[in-house]
């Protein structure tokens, strides 16, 4: 079974610091996704990352993909109270029937 | 173009009782995927449709049920309602060949 970890599962910080959070898992993705949940809504996608050890960034935020294709991580500069959400990974498993395995999340709080 | 539309927002049922409710995706897009979304379990993958054809199915027991109509909208039905199934129940709708998804606002399900 194939699984996505993410750590770490709370993170509350003030605003104008910097965070990471991760997401591992050991299998191999062809792909992966991250999204960003407000309350009271659906996710919403934020990036996709597709080649081991891409970089992409938007705005203040940085995906990063693994160069094996097993994880990511996302780091956000300097933190704005709009950034507050519950941060999620989908990899999108190898072979023919391509399925999203979703990680449980990470629930950022940016207090000001 | 329209996003995902999930109905209602909210809905308490009472136990043993069923429900339906109704997605309707972006134009154009014909697969669609239904969730079940709870704070200890995370994003659990219910079922995806494409074209009127269930294509892939969740682990979850035969109450939960599911059926796409040929201009791609969705419905997703429980039966014998449980406590347990109270959730954010959310609908996604993913372009051919794609797999990035996007959601609804989804609908709060409380069993009373």
């Amino acid at each position: 079974t194939q699984l996505l970890e993410q750590s770490p599962q709370f993170l509350s910080i003030q605003e104008g610091e910097n965070l990471t959070v991760y997401c591992n898992s050991s299998s191999v993705f062809s792909s992966l996704q991250w999204y960003r949940q407000e309350p009271g809504e659906g996710p919403v996608l934020l990036v996709t990352v597709v080649t081991g050890g891409e970089v992409k960034k938007l705005k203040r935020l940085t995906f990063q993909f693994g160069d094996a294709r097993k994880d990511s991580s996302l780091h956000i500069t300097a933190a704005q109270p709009g950034d507050t959400g519950l941060y999620l990974c989908a990899g999108v498993s190898a072979g023919n029937n391509r399925k999203l395995i979703w990680g449980l999340g990470t629930s950022l709080a940016v207090n000001p | 173009k329209a996003g995902v539309t999930q109905t209602p927002r909210y809905l308490i049922k009472t136990r043993g009782q069923q429900v339906t409710l109704s997605c309707s995706p972006i134009s154009g897009h014909r697969s669609v995927s239904w969730y079940q979304q709870t704070p200890g379990q995370g994003l659990q993958f219910l079922f995806e449709y494409f074209s009127e054809t269930q294509r892939n199915k969740g682990n979850f027991p035969g109450r939960f049920s599911g059926r796409q109509f040929s201009n791609s909208r969705s419905e997703m039905n429980v039966s014998t309602l449980e406590l347990g199934d109270s959730a954010l129940y959310l609908c996604a709708s993913s372009f051919q060949g794609t797999t990035e998804a996007f959601f609804g606002q989804g609908t709060r399900l409380t069993v009373v």
